[in-house]
């Protein structure tokens, strides 16, 4: 167990519909990335929050946006759900201090089926 | 821009087999690597990294992978594999110009048979 936690574990939704995935950094951890891993393909980064603020963004359209909270726990939302968004998302935290930063360590991660 | 290869995307070997995987990188500058292990239904886990110093790195599990600048590789390597090796392999590159986001490739399979 990595200590970094991310509910549902499983959501259904229909296009259009807007989703929000949570998660729980590890204990320490000041950093969150969000990935999505679709079928068969590795994990492909979407947005990394530092202290708050969005520090790093992949090549995911502005309908994916997300939140850290003081505790640095964080929410990813996904508004207009298309069909191509099924796919698992992935957390990982990880600890920054000036230059140092350590390995990133994964959640469970959130199966989200769009039908 | 930031990119990593895996060779192979399905290998199938039996056990007590010697394992090796192939990862090549492109990136200009200095990298930190990664090795990531996804066992079925189960999260992605750190088997080992380089961000410097020995280019031949040491991880869990009896794993290693040597960092070869000039080739631009890192490859990850097992003398002898066990059935509980079965799983999914991400070569993995970190990318400081995104806060250290990971850049993943592809994955490898890999089935270890009895």
């Amino acid at each position: 167990e990595t200590g970094v936690t991310q509910s549902p574990t499983h959501l259904i939704k229909t296009r259009g519909q807007q989703v929000t995935l949570r998660c729980s950094s590890q204990s320490g951890h000041n950093t969150v990335s969000w990935y999505q891993q679709a079928l068969g393909q590795g994990p492909q980064f979407i947005f990394q929050y530092y202290r708050e603020e969005e520090n790093g963004r992949g090549n995911f359209p502005p309908r994916f946006s997300g939140l850290q909270f003081p505790n640095y726990s964080s929410e990813l939302n996904v508004n207009a759900l298309e069909l191509d968004d099924s796919a698992l998302y992935l957390c990982a935290s990880s600890l920054r201090q000036g230059l140092m930063h350590t390995e990133a360590f994964f959640g469970q991660g959130t199966r989200l089926t769009v039908v | 821009a930031q990119s990593v290869s895996q060779h192979n995307h399905h290998v199938i070997l039996s056990e007590a087999a010697s394992l090796e995987l192939g990862c090549n990188y492109s990136y200009g500058g200095t990298v930190n690597l990664f090795w990531y292990v996804q066992y079925p239904g189960q999260h992605l886990q750190l088997l080992l990294k380089y961000f410097s110093g020995d280019p031949l790195v040491k991880g869990i599990k009896g794993f290693e992978a040597e960092f070869i600048k000039s080739k631009f590789s890192f490859n990850l390597r097992k003398p002898s594999v066990q059935w509980s090796d079965t799983a999914e392999y991400f070569c993995a590159v970190d990318d400081p110009n995104s806060g250290y986001a990971l850049n993943f490739g592809k994955g490898t399979s890999l089935l270890v048979t009895p």
